[in-house]
């Protein structure tokens, strides 16, 4: 079984301040995960993703993830926001082993003020 | 290449009423799924299908009917809608789902209110 928790709903920061989106896994297998980034009225689109090859994995647009095995965790993180990351973000989890049907979490809607 | 396409992007239905959700891809992906989006519950599963006349059934799928006669297509069905239909309709596709690492590729949405 696999499931995920991201740990917060909303997050809210200021422009050119660090963003932290916090997520939580459990799986049986070696998971392989992801951020999705979704823009208001858009479909979501790929940030990173894990698959074992290195446990800090940078994505686009200044984005990062660093995989702790002992935490169950993949923090995403970006050292300064900007105002075009305000979007809701979606942590997903896939197993390398069974039926690679991804589980998504809830979302975390980033709110950047000026 | 236009990646995933999905038609209507707004629709309103009446109760009882049925409609089909298009979805196409040009990548030759064989992985195609459908997703329900809803406030607070991220995205679930409706259907999926690992390669043409090859579907099956994801986490909600009660009320919807899916086909795959094509590579390219995976229509989505609403034999008879009703209010708890009414969300916002994604289609992703990946290269195969023999893999954890695959990367899927999303739609842009179809919205749908069943009054």
């Amino acid at each position: 079984a696999q499931s995920v928790t991201q740990l917060d709903s909303h997050v809210s920061v200021s422009e050119g301040t660090p963003v932290l989106l916090r997520c939580n896994y459990s799986s049986s297998y070696s998971p392989s995960l992801f951020w999705y980034v979704q823009h208001p009225n858009k479909g979501l689109q790929l940030l990173l993703k894990y698959t074992s090859a290195a446990t800090l994995v940078k994505g686009i647009n200044g984005f990062e993830a660093e995989f702790k095995k002992s935490e169950t965790s993949f923090h995403l993180t970006k050292p300064s926001a900007h105002m075009s990351d305000a979007a809701e973000y979606f942590c997903v989890v896939r197993l390398s082993g069974g039926s690679y049907i991804p589980t998504f979490g809830r979302g975390t809607s980033l709110i950047v003020h000026p | 290449n236009a990646g995933v396409t999905q038609t209507p992007k707004f629709q309103v239905l009446k109760t009882g009423q049925s409609m089909t959700l298009q979805c196409a891809q040009d990548m030759n992906h064989e992985y195609m799924s459908w997703y329900r989006q809803d406030p607070g519950m991220g995205l679930r599963l409706i259907h999926y299908s690992v390669g043409a006349g090859i579907t099956d059934q994801g986490e909600v799928p009660n009320g919807y009917n899916v086909s795959r006669s094509t590579t390219e297509d995976f229509p989505l069905r609403l034999l008879s809608a009703a209010p708890s239909q009414t969300s916002v309709y994604f289609c992703a596709s990946s290269y195969s789902n023999r893999g954890s690492q695959e990367t899927q590729y999303f739609g842009p949405g179809t919205r749908l209110l069943v009054l």
